[in-house]
């Protein structure tokens, strides 16, 4: 596809449930971010990869949180034990590096309602 | 005090008005910066790329940054009801490294 895709859009989850975030970056973007979007408020940075490395996860608020991106594409945010705290809009975000500007491209987010 | 600060609004215009959206920031390393769109319920869009000091011009949007005042802006000319929404003021010190976000400016054009 032309963007950054996200699924599931909405994501209705009970305390404690595990989930489980899908991201399809733009094809040929090196670079994958994961951001949190807490409702009123701008994002945050949760976790950063170029290509298959996770080179900064120092955003992410627990241990509860992990994600991964084996293959340098297809990138998953799990969240293990959900608390009602974790209710946000998770944001995937694209980059070219090299040869671009390095702006970052998002997609629609991922809707997480934890009750 | 967090590293991007940005007035949250609502801010309120007439169609046609001249909007300033401003943030102020703490870190020097900063370089790189942007203003996304953010629709509700939509994901932010970026509008406005800025490397360094200077001015950028797309359109009706100008982008302004002030290094030595750590102070970036944006500006909309004739705004139109399209234009209602959140803006975001992002940054980086390096192309391509993770962006510290403002809390974002709810722009509200009223026909």
């Amino acid at each position: 596809g032309a963007g950054v895709s996200q699924s599931p859009r909405y994501k209705v989850a009970k305390r404690g449930q595990d989930v489980a975030l899908r991201c399809d970056p733009i094809s040929g973007h090196v670079s994958l971010f994961w951001y949190q979007q807490a409702l009123g408020q701008g994002p945050e940075f949760l976790t950063y990869f170029q290509n298959e490395a996770q080179l900064d996860k120092s955003g992410l608020p627990s241990d509860r949180f992990f994600a991964e991106r084996p293959e340098g594409s297809v990138s998953t945010l799990k969240i293990q034990r959900t608390q009602q705290e974790d209710s946000a809009v998770y944001l995937c975000a694209s980059s070219l590096v090299l040869g671009g500007t390095g702006a970052l491209f998002f997609g629609e987010g991922s809707r997480l309602t934890v009750l | 005090q967090k590293e991007v600060e940005q007035d949250p609004g609502p801010l309120s215009v007439p169609e046609g008005a001249i909007v300033s959206l401003n943030c102020t920031y703490s870190n020097s390393a900063f370089q790189y910066f942007m203003w996304y769109r953010q629709y509700s319920r939509k994901g932010p869009e970026l509008l406005m790329y800025t490397y360094s000091s200077g001015n950028k011009e797309d359109g009706r949007f100008t982008a302004q940054v002030d290094k030595s005042s750590k102070y970036i802006s944006l500006f909309i000319r004739d705004s139109q009801p399209s234009d209602s929404a959140t803006y975001l003021c992002a940054m980086s010190d390096g192309a391509g490294n993770m962006l510290t976000f403002g809390g974002g400016t709810r722009l509200m054009v009223k026909p």
